[in-house]
């Protein structure tokens, strides 16, 4: 059974510049979330989608936005972006919603703005 | 101060000792999740508590809800055990709150 596929699994990007990263959980799948994680502030929640609908976001500006689709898959967007976007996102899927059954781990996107 | 906090932050064992971590938070919480994160960035997802105690091979998790205490134990640590283990709590408007992580370092 196929993992949580995360793409792409490298970026660099400007400053200014808007990216769009992508997550494609295991199938059967309803729940994703999505995380960032930077040396200096750890894991922290972004959003939470289930079936389409997004259930919970994290203390994020509104340049983070995010979004699924009817298949599942999700993607996760960051516009003007700033160096401090630099991170390592995650995204993970799981059955339902809230992790009941345990989360699936994407490998991450790691993001360099420069 | 944190709503999340993990001791210790650092720990170095030798093969075969018994390991705890300890995760303490300050919020109410409907689930307690442990998780482990190997170099490179993967993450495992290890254990969902809400109540009692979990097993799994030779790992143990419990969680006191009236102490706002979850432990992670680890029995007859091995090498590969090697990681990092981080504590995430949902808190009751669902939100996710995590840890600052225990890097565990077990040598042969």
């Amino acid at each position: 059974k196929a993992g949580v596929t995360q793409t792409p699994r490298y970026l660099i990007k400007t400053r200014g510049q808007q990216v769009t990263l992508s997550c494609s959980p295991i199938s059967g799948h309803r729940s994703v979330s999505w995380y960032q994680q930077t040396p200096g502030q750890g894991l922290q929640f972004l959003f939470e989608y289930f079936s389409e609908t997004q259930r919970n976001k994290g203390n994020f500006p509104g340049r983070f936005s995010g979004r699924q689709f009817s298949n599942s898959r999700s993607e996760m967007n960051v516009s003007t972006l700033e160096l401090g976007d630099s991170a390592l996102y995650l995204c993970a899927s799981s059955l339902v919603g809230q992790g009941e059954y345990g989360y699936t781990f994407g490998s991450g996107t790691r993001l360099t703005v420069v | 101060k944190n709503e999340v906090e993990q001791s210790p932050q650092n720990l170095t064992a030798q093969e075969g000792e018994f390991i705890t971590i300890n995760c303490s938070y300050s919020v109410g919480i409907s689930a307690l999740h442990w998780l482990q994160q190997h170099p490179g960035g993967g993450i495992v997802s290890l254990f969902m508590l809400s109540s009692g105690k979990k097993k799994h091979g030779r790992l143990i998790a419990t969680i006191n809800i009236q102490e706002k205490h979850s432990s992670l134990h680890i029995t007859a640590s091995h090498p590969r055990d090697s990681a990092v283990y981080i504590c995430a709590v949902r808190g009751n408007n669902n939100d996710m709150r995590f840890g600052a992580g225990t890097r565990l370092t077990v040598k042969p």
